[in-house]
């Protein structure tokens, strides 16, 4: 079956501070990537997405590489600030008859000014 | 505005009542599902729906009831809840014939049952 595993939170950084949160992934096939954000007290908002290997997802100022050879889509942003405190999931989906996310559970960032 | 819209935004119930949340879409998607989101657990897919033939059910207890009328609209009818069952629900929709199919939240009903 599909699973995600995401970093365990919760990360705290300084404003300015660079961020990875790392994803892997276990898939047949070849999924779809994504990373969601949500914010306090909101639903879950698309950051970024990725369809193919080498692909690159990119979205304010935040990136994801989608590497096919390490299962692995990391979010990465070089300069965090404090309006970027949120939890992050990590999703995938694989094709089929009724195209399903199957989510990380999730990373707590907290961003300090 | 995500174009998912979810009512209430927040309800508290005793456990005998009997209430409904109600999701909205004006994206024009074909699929509708319903989460689960509890503190500190992983999102839990509870329902899916497919152009308003249901296509998922994960073992979810029968004091949940779902409805799909028509693509726009999603229900979920909530009866005899347990306390355990205070979270937020997360209503979704995406289009099954775009290639990635990616879903798209509303801001969530945060239940809370006495």
């Amino acid at each position: 079956g599909n699973s995600v595993t995401q970093m365990e939170g919760p990360v705290t950084l300084s404003e300015e501070a660079f961020l990875t949160i790392n994803c892997t992934y276990t898939a047949t096939g070849y999924p779809s990537l994504f990373w969601y954000v949500q914010y306090p007290g909101e639903g879950l908002q698309l950051l970024l997405k990725a369809t193919k290997a080498d692909d690159k997802g990119s979205n304010k100022g935040f990136e994801a590489t989608y590497r096919k050879e390490t299962t692995s889509f990391h979010l990465e942003k070089g300069s965090v600030q404090v309006s970027d405190s949120a939890v992050y999931f990590c999703a995938l989906i694989n094709s089929g008859s009724a195209r399903q996310l199957t989510f990380g559970s999730g990373t707590q960032l907290t961003v300090l000014p | 505005e995500t174009g998912v819209t979810q009512t209430p935004r927040h309800l508290v119930m005793g456990m005998t009542n009997k209430k409904s949340l109600k999701c909205e879409q004006h994206l024009g998607h074909n699929a509708m599902y319903w989460y689960k989101q509890s503190a500190k657990k992983p999102l839990e897919l509870m329902f899916v729906y497919s152009l308003e033939e249901r296509v998922e059910n994960n073992s979810v207890p029968s004091r949940f009831s779902p409805e799909c009328p028509n693509s726009s609209h999603l229900f979920l009818h909530l009866h005899t809840l347990q306390p355990e069952d205070s979270a937020l629900y997360l209503c979704a929709s995406s289009s099954q014939d775009r290639e990635t199919g990616e879903l798209f939240f509303g801001e969530g009903s945060r239940l809370t049952v006495l």
